[in-house]
């Protein structure tokens, strides 16, 4: 089964500022990756997602992630934090032939002024 | 515009009681999925469906009931039997067994103990 390590349940970020969220996953066999964001009180919404091909991958609201097969990491970037970006951020893995999704506990993004 | 529905957004639940969830989705999406957060866990599956007619636990189905009788819906029964209903319960669904595809989230319901 496939297991999803987020480093940091909290950060705090000043506007402005780069957000770096880290994750880590534990497989053989590359998986399918996903980045998502929740607000509270919300279902989730898509960020990005690796599948294959290029191993950077941009995704929406100027977030994005670049797989690492040899450190099995997966970490989120954005070079400019902006208030809106607090929230939570959740990194999941799913196996080539599995329809499971794995989630991380989920990282806590506050952005101060 | 094509989502998935999920109601009621609050829900209270006495005890003894079973309620149900429930989860609806026009994106013609074959599998569908059941998920409940707490804080500090992220998401745990309860159930899947990857087809009509079908489904099988996740991780925690202790104390849950599913049905899926047709595509577009998958109610979730939270019955009796599980002792700590309290959490926040999402719905997804892919399309196609959705193998590499995203999950779609609906909105949530939070389910609370009177």
């Amino acid at each position: 089964a496939q297991s999803v390590t987020q480093l940091g349940s909290h950060v705090s970020v000043s506007e402005g500022a780069l957000v770096l969220l880290r994750c880590n996953y534990s497989s053989s066999v590359p998986p399918y990756l996903f980045w998502y964001v929740q607000y509270p009180n919300q279902g989730l919404q898509l960020l990005l997602k690796y599948t294959t091909g290029a191993t950077l991958v941009k995704g929406i609201n100027g977030f994005e992630a670049e797989f690492k097969k040899s450190e099995t990491s997966f970490h989120l970037t954005k070079p400019s934090a902006h208030m809106s970006d607090a929230a939570e951020y959740f990194c999941a893995v799913r196996g080539k032939n599995d329809y499971k999704l794995s989630f991380g506990a989920g990282t806590t993004v506050t952005v101060r002024a | 515009d094509g989502g998935i529905t999920q109601s009621p957004k609050y829900l209270f639940r006495k005890e003894g009681q079973n309620v149900t969830l429930s989860c609806e989705q026009n994106l013609n999406h074959d599998a569908m999925y059941w998920y409940r957060q707490d804080p500090g866990q992220g998401l745990r599956l309860i159930y899947y469906s990857q087809i009509v007619n079908d489904f099988q636990k996740g991780d925690i189905a202790e104390g849950y009931s599913v049905s899926r009788e047709k595509k577009e819906s998958f109610p979730l029964t939270v019955t009796s039997a599980q002792k700590n209903p309290t959490a926040f319960y999402l719905c997804a669904s892919t399309p196609d067994g959705g193998v590499g595809q995203p999950q779609h989230f609906g909105d949530g319901t939070r389910l609370s103990i009177l």
